[in-house]
């Protein structure tokens, strides 16, 4: 079974530019997250997808951050503009569901974010 | 809310010896505990989990951690590692209110030969 995909690995941009993370989950996982993992420091939620409906963006700064999931499926999370401190590494997880029980998150490699 | 303390960011150690990773929680609620693994350049990968019943748990790789509830502690543990356990490790908490993962900061293990 095919794990959780996420491109690209690696991205360098300029301050005031705008990028653009995708991520494909596990075939039939119905809840998607987004994570900001800063070095130093553990992942922290960004935003939670259940089908192509948000849960929770409590934590997204949605002045600059945006993040769809149009088909229930893939994802994209877009960073316009970038600052220096969205350098981090941004992680995409899936799990089957979480309305009611426990349900393992399965993690994608991440992408590696550096704002000069 | 919830939150989890991990005390030690790095612990180094030699190859064969024990290791005991600390991790400390709070919550006004039940919850569910964690630790997962990051490798260089990977991802996160489940090590065990905590949910209910045995407050041993083990998990992949040799690996243990004891559910402490008077304590709020869920310290993970290896009787001897290996060079290959070279990895950061994160503990993180969740509860049955929203099931959403709260973490430490991660602590890093540094395995000498």
């Amino acid at each position: 079974e095919a794990g959780v995909a996420q491109s690209p690995r690696y991205k360098i941009i300029e301050k005031r530019q705008s990028v653009a993370f995708w991520c494909n989950p596990i075939s039939g996982h119905a809840t998607l997250y987004w994570y900001q993992q800063i070095l130093g420091q553990g992942p922290k939620l960004l935003i939670q997808f259940q089908n192509n409906g948000v849960v929770d963006d409590s934590q997204l700064p949605k002045d600059r951050f945006s993040a769809e999931r149009l088909k229930g499926v893939d994802s994209t999370l877009k960073i316009q503009p970038a600052k220096l401190e969205d350098s981090a590494v941004y992680l995409c997880a899936s799990s089957l569901r979480t309305a009611s029980s426990y349900n393992e998150q399965f993690f994608g490699p991440g992408t590696r974010l550096t704002v000069l | 809310a919830q939150s989890v303390t991990q005390l030690d960011s790095q612990v180094p150690v030699f190859e064969e010896a024990p290791v005991e990773l600390r991790c400390n929680y709070s919550s006004s609620v039940s919850v569910y505990l964690f630790w997962y693994v990051q490798y260089p350049n990977q991802g996160l990968q489940l090590l065990l989990k905590y949910l209910s019943g045995s407050t041993l748990v083990k998990g992949i790789n040799g690996f243990e951690a004891e559910f402490n509830k008077s304590q709020t502690s869920f310290h993970l543990r290896k009787p001897s590692v290996h060079i290959s356990d070279t990895a950061e490790y994160f503990c993180a908490v969740s509860a049955d209110s929203n099931y959403q993962l709260i973490w430490g900061a991660g602590t890093k293990l540094i395995i000498k030969p």
